[in-house]
């Protein structure tokens, strides 16, 4: 069956350290993927996606490379800001089911 | 100019009573969805609706029933809380189904029901 699995949080890191939120997925077919960010208090929202292998997505200063051969979709910032502070959550969607499968989300909190 | 909208925000209630949560999109989407977001952020899909028509039904008590009216709202009722529900519960729509091109999904802000 099609599963997320992100690295647990939370993370802690000081303004402009490098960020990198690992996540690997367990698919049928070829999924796209994704990642979404929750900000205190506020529902998710989309941070960049990947529709097929080796795609890179990215958005903010975010980025993320599909790769097929190690089922990766690592999520990384060169310089994170204190307004960065989040919870994480990688997904996937599989063509087949009609689902959406979410990560357990990886909290960030970035300090000045 | 709100995207997906969810009523109330809040919501505290006893065990045993029967409470509604509103959604609304104004995003012109086919597909909605209800999550349940746990303590630990946990996020666990419950229910998606297709143009009106039930497409996911997760194993979720049979005390939770969504309705859609039309495809632009899609509520969710409960009946007999239990402590257990206590979460914050995300709407969502997207153009279309996971899998599809516009499968992006759009969330509301979230509903946190507190069952004393």
């Amino acid at each position: 069956g099609n599963s997320v699995t992100q690295m647990e949080g939370p993370v802690t890191l000081s303004e402009e350290a490098f960020l990198t939120i690992n996540c690997t997925y367990t698919a049928t077919g070829y999924p796209s993927l994704f990642w979404y960010v929750q900000y205190p208090g506020e529902g998710l929202q989309l941070l960049l996606k990947a529709t097929k292998a080796d795609d890179k997505g990215s958005n903010k200063g975010f980025e993320a490379t599909y790769r097929k051969e190690t089922t990766s979709f690592h999520l990384e910032k060169g310089s994170v800001q204190v307004s960065d502070s989040a919870v994480y959550f990688c997904a996937l969607s599989g063509n087949t089911g009609n689902q959406f499968y979410f990560g357990t989300g990886t909290s960030l909190t970035v300090i000045p | 100019d709100t995207a997906v909208s969810q009523t109330p925000k809040y919501l505290v209630t006893q065990m045993g009573n029967d409470k509604s949560i509103k959604c609304e999109q104004n995003l012109g989407h086919d597909t909605m969805y209800w999550y349940k977001q746990d303590s630990k952020k946990f996020l666990k899909i419950m229910f998606s609706y297709n143009n009106k028509e039930l497409i996911i039904n997760e194993t979720v008590p049979n005390r939770f029933s969504p309705k859609s009216p039309d495809k632009a709202h899609l509520n969710l009722h409960i009946n007999s809380l239990e402590l257990g529900d206590s979460a914050v519960y995300f709407c969502a729509s997207s153009q279309e189904p996971a899998g599809g091109a516009q499968e992006t999904q759009y969330f509301g802000p979230g509903t946190r029901l507190l069952v004393l």
